[in-house]
């Protein structure tokens, strides 16, 4: 199976700040990959998907980019609302993975 | 407008067993490959099982081969997931969820999600 691994697994930044978490895919994923975003009590919202496409009514702060096995996912000034938790998920196999997550928070 | 409604979360004994249920409403859910998704307290997302349009296609992830069965009713608009001799570890926060892959990479949805807790 394909494992996913983030990092960093926490970041503190501050409003303002651009910030990137990169995502490293066990095998080659094409790109096959998708950047979510979590708040606390809500499910996850889709950010990025196809490694760099962005999502209808997602803030184009947010970019993504990569192919094969390392992803990375940028915010190029961090808004109040984007302190949230941050995974990535690979799209290639129906059996599907995420990374462990990073948690952004406020410096 | 898409809508995934989970239920059938409780508080359930150790070996013991639950059925969880996924109403889809807002699109053809027979079109659609459908996953389970869980969130322990505290901890990331994992993916549980996945289900293809037809109910052809199963996997499940390691930690619950052999203990959880997924299903789909495609005449009533439901996914299932039966879960049996249940862990502490399987405590979690359970999402039916549509996991945005070819040909649709961008169509992803999540329900709300079921609260298991497993303890005695």
């Amino acid at each position: 199976d394909i494992q996913m691994t983030q990092s960093p697994s926490s970041l503190s930044a501050s409003v303002g700040d651009r910030v990137t978490i990169t995502c490293r895919a066990s095998q080659s994923i094409s790109s096959y990959l998708n950047w979510y975003q979590q708040k606390p009590g809500k499910a996850p919202k889709l950010l990025i998907y196809a490694a760099s496409s962005l999502q209808s009514g997602v803030p184009s702060r947010f970019s993504g980019s990569g192919s094969g096995t390392d992803f990375t996912l940028t915010i190029s000034s961090l808004q109040p609302e984007d302190f949230a938790t941050y995974y990535c998920q690979q799209s290639y196999s129906a059996r599907a993975a995420f990374g462990q997550g990073t948690k952004l928070e406020i410096k | 407008d898409v809508q995934l409604v989970e239920s059938g979360g409780r508080l359930v004994q150790p070996g013991g067993s639950l059925r969880l249920s996924c109403a889809a409403s807002g699109f053809t859910f027979s079109s659609f490959e459908m996953n389970w998704v869980r969130q322990a307290p505290g901890r990331g997302l994992e993916w549980v099982s996945y289900i293809s349009t037809t109910g052809g296609t199963i996997y499940y992830a390691d930690s619950v081969k052999g203990r959880f069965t997924i299903s789909r009713d495609n005449a009533k608009n439901s996914l299932y997931l039966q879960m049996n001799s249940l862990r502490a570890e399987d405590t979690a926060i359970y999402y039916c969820a549509i996991l945005g892959r070819e040909p649709r990479p961008n169509f992803d949805y999540w329900g709300q999600g079921t609260l298991v807790t497993v303890s005695s």
